[in-house]
């Protein structure tokens, strides 16, 4: 069992960059979530997926964030045009039901100048 | 308005000692508890649950108490050690139906 595996571990990129961070959920996992965390919100639901279909994407904070999963062993979450306040470590989660024990990624640490 | 809190950004805990990490809820609809620990440039990883049919649920080291009337949960590690030094986030969902709805986290540093 490999373990969800998020890319890339860290981006460094420019105000008005298009950003884009992949997850590979594990296999059997009917769920994926993708999350934000920050020091002054903690850890933030942006959009969960059941079947590869999105279910609830009311985290998602602006329109400028956008989320696929075109089949079972892959996400991303793209944003675009990227803000310095999108600065972040957004996690990608799996798991068999929405809260039975959800498996975290490493997160990935994006920085935004 | 969060749901989850955490209300003890950091806690400091002499190793061998018991540490008590504390978390409150405001959804009395929440039957479903999660704790999750995380160490730095990792993400969170499972370390025990508890449904509100319970009020107690022990793992080794860890016990996890709910006290609904309270809406107040805590997780006990004891007895601590320097590996425990970790985030450890509270998580809750309604009959595990609905995603995890999580609290900020409170910082455990366990000292030798």
């Amino acid at each position: 069992d490999a373990g969800v595996i998020q890319s890339p571990r860290h981006e460094v990129t420019e105000m008005g960059q298009e950003v884009t961070l992949r997850c590979k959920p594990i296999s059997g996992h009917d769920y994926l979530f993708w999350y934000r965390q920050t020091m002054m919100r903690g850890l933030e639901l942006l959009i969960y997926f059941n079947n590869n279909v999105p279910i609830d994407d009311s985290g998602m904070p602006e329109d400028r964030f956008s989320a696929k999963m075109p089949n079972a062993s892959f996400s991303t979450l793209k944003i675009q045009p990227s803000e310095p306040r999108d600065s972040a470590v957004y996690f990608c989660a799996s798991g068999r039901q929405y809260a039975q024990p959800q498996h975290f990624g490493d997160g990935t640490r994006l920085s935004i100048l | 308005d969060q749901q989850v809190k955490q209300n003890s950004p950091s806690l400091s805990v002499q190793e061998g000692r018991i540490s008590i990490l504390n978390c409150d809820y405001t959804n009395s609809m929440f039957d479903y508890f999660l704790w999750y620990k995380k160490y730095p440039a990792e993400g969170p990883t499972f370390l025990i649950s508890i449904s509100s049919i319970k009020d107690k649920n022990e793992d080794g080291r860890f016990t996890v108490f709910l006290n609904k009337s309270a809406k107040h949960l805590s997780l006990h590690i004891v007895p601590s050690q320097p590996g425990d030094s970790a985030v450890y986030f509270c998580a809750a969902s309604l009959s595990g139906n609905t995603p995890l709805v999580f609290g900020k986290g409170t910082r455990l540093s366990v000292i030798a």
